[in-house]
């Protein structure tokens, strides 16, 4: 595809309902990474995928948040029961390679949560 | 610990001026430097990697392992460098970003 792309690009939910945010990475990406961005708090790494695999999920805030990622494309980022301060904008970005000296991460435009 | 810190989060210089933003970083190792950009209703995006050692749009980052810095700079602000900055630091597992730097350029 043309870029890292995501959907909804706005999501507007009520305090305890789930959500779901999509990423699809670019084609032959296998190394696949969530971040939070939010107001004076920079990018906070989520979690990051190895093909399908997430060997680190410590950056997940709570037991809330959960992420898969199947068939080395596409992933889901799940909140359940939101809560107002999951409000922030929620950043994908892949690399053909992890963590390679080389690599750099492309990130896709986000998805903007609002929690009322 | 592994962290990135970028200690002004806005920072306002006059179009011809010099610029510099600082960051700091802590990791155990040899560390891989970045320096990201977004710009306003853009995408983040790489501006530059320390290892490459290269100018892009005029700018330059030295990594001082001594004072663990990899600070931007540019000699000549321009209007169209106003965006967001951040530094990232490639560690274990992950890619650490610092919590950014707003550089508005002033005409």
């Amino acid at each position: 595809g043309a870029g890292v792309s995501q959907s909804p690009s706005n999501k507007v939910t009520e305090k305890g309902k789930d959500v779901e945010l999509r990423c699809d990475p670019i084609s032959g990406h296998t190394a696949l990474y969530w971040y939070r961005q939010s107001l004076g708090q920079g990018l906070e790494f989520l979690i990051y995928f190895q093909g399908n695999s997430a060997p680190d999920k410590s950056g997940l805030p709570s037991d809330r948040f959960s992420a898969e990622r199947t068939g080395g494309s596409v992933s889901t980022l799940t909140i359940q029961r939101t809560q107002q301060e999951d409000s922030a904008v929620y950043l994908c970005a892949s690399s053909l390679a992890h963590l390679s000296t080389n690599e750099k991460l492309f990130f896709g435009s986000g998805t903007q949560l609002s929690v009322l | 610990a592994q962290r990135v810190t970028q200690p002004e989060k806005l920072l306002s210089v006059f179009k011809g001026a010099p610029v510099e933003l600082k960051c700091n970083y802590s990791y155990s190792g040899s560390p891989e430097l970045f320096w990201y950009v977004q710009y306003s209703r853009q995408r983040l995006q790489l501006l530059l990697r320390h290892i490459s050692r290269e100018s892009i749009k005029g700018f330059t980052a030295d990594l001082n392992k001594g004072e663990t810095s990899f600070h931007l700079k540019k000699p000549f602000a321009q209007e169209e460098d106003s965006a967001m900055y951040y530094c990232a630091l490639s560690g274990t597992y992950k890619y650490i970003f610092g919590t950014g730097t707003r550089l508005k350029v002033l005409a």
